[in-house]
């Protein structure tokens, strides 16, 4: 299974963007990048998904490299509401054998 | 529309004893998949399924069995407890692989005393 790299956590002032990244250097042609994130207390819940252009949604954008060897979860202005653990999970849309694996994700903290 | 509902959503259990929690789908999703989250970590992958009839190993599958006799519900079976065991665990779903957006429930927590 091919692996993503994010930084432990970052910070970020309420009402200002945020760029989350992440680094899949071994992604295949067939992975589509994920994003989900966890609230305290709660399931993860899905974000965003692409596989070779960039993807707006009411929720985020999600910006993929020309190589796609990196991707950046943008939140175009962040609420309180919008802390939480971040993960970008590799999904493979020709293996029937789909586990969705999680690594440990980007804490994000928002300064009020 | 329920989604993904999990039973019970909280449990306390002795070591050595069995209990099996239930996930239940109204999506009519092939793929459902159980994970337990330790405090400060990540989710780990226990076991899934990717249709009716079908279970495989994830990450940490030791210790559980499932079970997914009908496509809409996936059974986590824990045949003697382990104080080990004490998490929250979550189950999803998915239509498809690579693309479908996965649902969780909102989790059960287990503890084992």
């Amino acid at each position: 299974d091919a692996k993503t790299t994010q930084p432990n956590s970052m910070e970020s002032n309420e009402e200002e963007p945020v760029h989350l990244p992440c680094n899949h250097s071994t992604i295949s042609g067939t992975d589509y990048i994920h994003w989900y994130r966890q609230l305290p207390s709660q399931g993860p819940e899905y974000v965003i998904h692409g596989l070779t252009s960039n993807v707006n949604n009411r929720m985020a954008s999600l910006a993929i490299a020309e190589d796609r060897k990196s991707s950046t979860l943008i939140l175009h202005r962040a609420t309180l509401r919008d802390a939480a653990v971040y993960y970008c999970i590799l999904r493979d849309f020709l293996n029937r054998d789909d586990k969705i694996i999680f690594g440990k994700g980007t804490r994000l903290h928002i300064l009020p | 529309n329920a989604g993904v509902t999990q039973t019970p959503k909280f449990r306390v259990l002795k070591t050595g004893q069995s209990m099996t929690l239930l996930c239940a789908q109204d999506m009519n999703h092939e793929y459902m998949y159980w994970y337990r989250q330790d405090p400060g970590m990540g989710l780990r992958l226990i076991h899934y399924s990717v249709g009716e009839g079908t279970t495989a190993k994830g990450e940490v599958p030791d210790g559980y069995n499932v079970s997914r006799l009908k496509k809409q519900n996936f059974l986590l079976g824990l045949e003697s407890a382990a104080p080990s065991q004490t998490s929250v665990y979550f189950c999803a779903s998915s239509y498809e692989e690579g693309q479908g957006e996965a649902f969780f429930g909102q989790g059960t927590r287990l503890t084992v005393v």
